[in-house]
């Protein structure tokens, strides 16, 4: 039980660039979600899906795509980087809770700079 | 949406002594609150919630506070140790709601 992975660990990207950060996870985690760490701002949620074809915006989603194609796989796409995408990205899934939140487990994140 | 504030942004305590951060919310809705420890190059792991319907929880060192009149919730750590250094996040969440917000962090440093 690897649970949740995240690659690559540290990406450099130029202006216009565009990625995937890649996240999967082996818990059958119904929820998944993104989220960016920048100095000081603690942890912003920038998309999630509570299943398989189901996704939704958080707080700061403007920049990046997301599709839920499987329940393992939730990878995070920048179309055109810009260096205000410059963070730090973890991911975090959560098991199916019956109506309470329940406990979200991180990745160990992908560090990216974007010159 | 929910706004969450966390206070000290730093700590530094002398090991041994107690450590305590806080927090405080916005939505009344909210009812679970959970704590994350960072430490550096890793991931944030949960060390500890509450949910609204309990207003202490302790396991060993550590125990969670929540007032939900005040709308605000604590972390105390007791007995400090070096390897309590690190950096503290609380969150909080909406029933049946997926979506954590958290606070900017506290770093704490526990001084041998």
């Amino acid at each position: 039980n690897a649970g949740v992975t995240q690659t690559p660990k540290f990406q450099v990207l130029k202006t216009g660039q565009s990625m995937t950060l890649q996240c999967a996870q082996d818990m059958n985690h119904e929820y998944m979600s993104w989220y960016r760490q920048d100095p000081g701002m603690g942890l912003r949620l920038i998309h999630y899906s509570v299943g398989a074809g189901i996704t939704d915006q958080g707080e700061v989603p403007n920049g990046y795509n997301v599709s839920r194609s499987t329940t393992e796989d939730f990878p995070l796409r920048l179309l055109s980087a810009a260096p205000s995408q410059t963070s730090v990205y973890f991911c975090a899934s959560s098991p199916p809770t019956s109506g309470d939140t329940d406990t979200q487990y991180f990745g160990p994140g992908t560090r990216l700079t974007v010159l | 949406g929910e706004n969450v504030e966390q206070h000290p942004s730093t700590l530094s305590v002398q090991e041994g002594d107690s450590a305590v951060i806080k927090c405080t919310y916005s939505d009344s809705a909210s009812n679970y609150f959970p704590w994350y420890k960072q430490e550096l190059g890793k991931g944030p792991q949960l060390i500890i919630d509450i949910r609204s319907n309990v207003g202490e929880k302790k396991d060993q060192r550590i125990a969670v506070t929540l007032n939900k009149t005040a709308k605000h919730f604590s972390l105390h750590i007791t007995e400090t140790q070096p390897e309590d250094s690190a950096v503290y996040f609380c969150a909080a969440s909406g029933a049946g709601s997926y979506q954590l917000t958290f606070g900017k962090g506290t770093k704490l440093s526990v001084i041998p």
